[in-house]
């Protein structure tokens, strides 16, 4: 069984292009969770999906940002017209809808704009 | 809504040594799930422990147990024999049973084994 994967690992970008990062979550993991990380802090929540359906977003999650599990596999970030601001580790958890299941971890992507 | 701090930013033990990292919460649920995690250079986010709010005995797992205080929403976890390997940041995170069960985290605490 491997763990969630996501790709790539790094990204590099100039400001105003756009970028696009994947998540593979656990198979058979139907909860799919985005989180953000900056330098020095802890994870934040962007969104999350059961199955196909993306059921919350967080405010951190502006007009730019845009998230898709179009066949409740795997899961797709994009980030239109990237700021500097963006620069971060994007995180990708999975988890299966019991409610007591624990969210596992992928190795994350960073991102740099520059 | 909930928030966790971790009050020390920066903790250091001796190898074989015993250290204790602090955890506390805001919450007006009564009942979650709180976890522990940790994340090496390497940054992926490990599973370290995790305690079931309506459970009154604390988790342990080997090496690792944590002081789970309801009332006074604390959550502090104890790594005892501390090894190299333990060297990473740990972040305390809590989860409600509602909704969809996002983690919330605190700012974390940069542990360092001293050899």
């Amino acid at each position: 069984d491997t763990g969630v994967s996501q790709d790539p690992r790094h990204k590099i970008t100039k400001r105003g292009q756009n970028v696009t990062f994947r998540c593979d979550p656990i198979s058979e993991h139907n909860r799919l969770y985005w989180y953000r990380q900056t330098l020095g802090q802890g994870p934040e929540f962007l969104t999350y999906f059961q199955n196909e359906a993306q059921l919350e977003k967080s405010r951190l999650l502006s007009d730019r940002f845009s998230a898709e599990r179009p066949k409740g596999s795997f899961s797709t970030l994009e980030i239109q017209r990237t700021e500097q601001g963006d620069s971060a580790m994007y995180l990708c958890a999975s988890s299966l809808a019991e409610s007591t299941d624990t969210q596992y971890f992928g190795p994350g992507t960073r991102l740099t704009v520059l | 809504a909930q928030t966790v701090t971790q009050s020390q930013p920066e903790m250091s033990v001796q190898e074989a040594e015993t250290v204790t990292l602090s955890c506390t919460y805001d919450t007006s649920e009564s009942d979650y799930y709180l976890f522990w995690y940790k994340q090496p250079p390497s940054r992926q986010m490990i599973l370290v422990i995790r305690q079931e709010a309506y459970k009154q005995q604390n988790a342990t797992e080997n090496r690792f147990s944590v002081n789970f205080q309801k009332a006074a929403k604390s959550f502090s976890l104890k790594i005892s024999d501390s090894q190299l390997g333990d060297a990473a940041m740990y972040f305390c995170a809590y989860e409600g049973i509602q909704g969809a069960q996002k983690l919330v985290f605190g700012q974390g605490t940069r542990l360092t084994i001293n050899p």
